[in-house]
């Protein structure tokens, strides 16, 4: 059965305090990681894709990287406003259509200032 | 440009009632899903769209019900509302190339009791 497992479920920074958040997956013939972020009482906001290992993303204090078992969320020297859940998901390697995506559990991350 | 539209964004329903939750979109998108969020699972996909007057059943469609009489509008219903079935709904679209950019909407609250 495919996973995605995010580590950790939750980490507290202090403002400028750099980290990194964690997503593993167990699917078969990867067909694309997806980087989500989901303010409260919001829906999730599309970051990133990585399609394949080696591959790396980046938008403002965000860098996402991507290895054939993992992805990873580099937080460099954050801001009160990254504080949000972050979400990664993978399409099933079985499923006829590259759109249905498995969710990870997600990281709540809080930056304080 | 309204994106994604859910409504209601809350309701709360007694055990056996039914309800429909209504999602619009004004993207053009062909594709349309809804998912389910509950506390420490992730988002869990329930059914999708791939096209005006089509649908298919997700990872967790039991006692659910979709249809998809025109492009812009999907809707989910609940023939027998039963207490699992409280959580937070999403609905999101995608469309063109880029697989597993999903938008979403709001989401809608609903309590069943």
């Amino acid at each position: 059965e495919d996973q995605v497992t995010q580590s950790p479920e939750a980490l507290r920074l202090q403002e400028g305090e750099s980290s990194s958040l964690n997503c593993s997956y167990t699917v078969s013939g990867l067909r694309g990681l997806f980087w989500y972020r989901q303010d409260p009482g919001k829906g999730p906001e599309f970051l990133f894709t990585l399609y394949s290992a080696g591959e790396e993303k980046e938008k403002e204090r965000l860098k996402a990287t991507l290895t054939k078992k993992e992805s990873f969320l580099h937080i460099t020297a954050p801001k009160p406003e990254d504080s949000a859940t972050y979400l990664c998901a993978v399409p099933p390697f079985s499923s006829g259509s590259a759109r249905q995506l498995t969710f990870g559990s997600g990281t709540q991350l809080t930056v304080l200032p | 440009n309204a994106g994604v539209t859910q409504t209601p964004k809350f309701r709360v329903l007694k055990t056996g009632q039914s309800m429909t939750l209504l999602c619009a979109q004004d993207m053009n998108h062909e594709y349309m899903y809804w998912y389910r969020q509950d506390p420490g699972m992730g988002l869990r996909l329930i059914h999708y769209s791939v096209g005006e007057g089509t649908t298919a059943k997700g990872e967790v469609p039991d006692g659910y019900n979709v249809s998809r009489l025109k492009k812009q509008n999907f809707l989910l219903g609940l023939e027998s509302a039963a207490p699992s079935q409280t959580s937070v709904y999403f609905c999101a679209t995608s469309g063109g190339a880029r697989t597993g950019e999903l938008f979403f909407g709001e989401g809608s609250r609903l309590t069943v009791l």
